[in-house]
């Protein structure tokens, strides 16, 4: 079955520094990944969409890479700031069985210190 | 434009009894879904509808059901809560269905 895993434990950065994110998933050729964040309390907010033929996507501090090689996704919010700590979650969909139906991870809790 | 509009926002149920979560969205959407949330379990999709008139099952569809009729609506119903079923409730939208997914505020339910 089609498995998508995002580290569990939170990700500590200071602020400034990179943050990276990881996404892998299993059993699945997705035609596009979508990246979410998600505060406590609220419903996730879309942030950037790449496509199975798109290797890199940008916007603004945000750059997220898309390997079907490796079948991961690596999610990077440069200079980050103590309001990019959220939760963030990446979502698949489309490609051989996924159809109509976007499938979400878990999700990683970043966390900015001062 | 507000969007998605879940209501509502909380709800405690006992087992066994009914109720229906509404979702309305003012974007003129084809595409609208139901997830439901867990701690450590993610989003996982109930069912979604392409269209007016069209729904299908998602990833945990059972003791759900929907119905489709405008556009604009797209209600989950619980015809038999279940403890099991609490849970928080997401509804989303968007355009088609690789497009980006605007979602609602979420529905807070406890079954008892």
């Amino acid at each position: 079955s089609q498995k998508i895993e995002q580290n569990s434990e939170a990700l500590n950065i200071q602020e400034g520094k990179t943050a990276t994110l990881t996404c892998n998933y299993t059993n699945y050729s997705p035609a596009y990944l979508q990246w979410y964040r998600q505060d406590p309390g609220r419903g996730p907010v879309f942030l950037l969409l790449i496509r199975e033929n798109e290797k890199e996507k940008r916007k603004e501090r945000l750059k997220v890479t898309f390997d079907t090689t490796l079948k991961q996704s690596l999610f990077h919010i440069t200079a980050s700031q103590p309001a990019d700590s959220a939760t963030y979650l990446c979502a698949l969909a489309g490609g051989r069985g996924g159809g109509n139906k976007l499938t979400f991870g878990t999700g990683t809790q970043l966390k900015v210190e001062l | 434009n507000a969007g998605v509009t879940q209501t509502p926002k909380f709800q405690v149920l006992k087992t066994g009894q009914s109720m229906t979560l509404q979702c309305a969205q003012d974007m003129n959407h084809e595409y609208m879904s139901w997830y439901r949330q867990d701690p450590g379990m993610g989003l996982r999709l109930i069912h979604y509808s392409v269209g007016a008139g069209i729904t299908d099952q998602g990833e945990v569809p059972n003791g759900y059901n929907v119905s489709r009729s405008t556009t604009e609506d797209f209600p989950l119903r619980l015809l038999s809560a279940a403890p099991s079923q609490t849970s928080v409730y997401f509804c989303a939208s968007s355009r088609g269905t690789a497009g980006e997914l605007f979602f609602g505020e979420g529905s807070r339910l406890t079954v008892l």
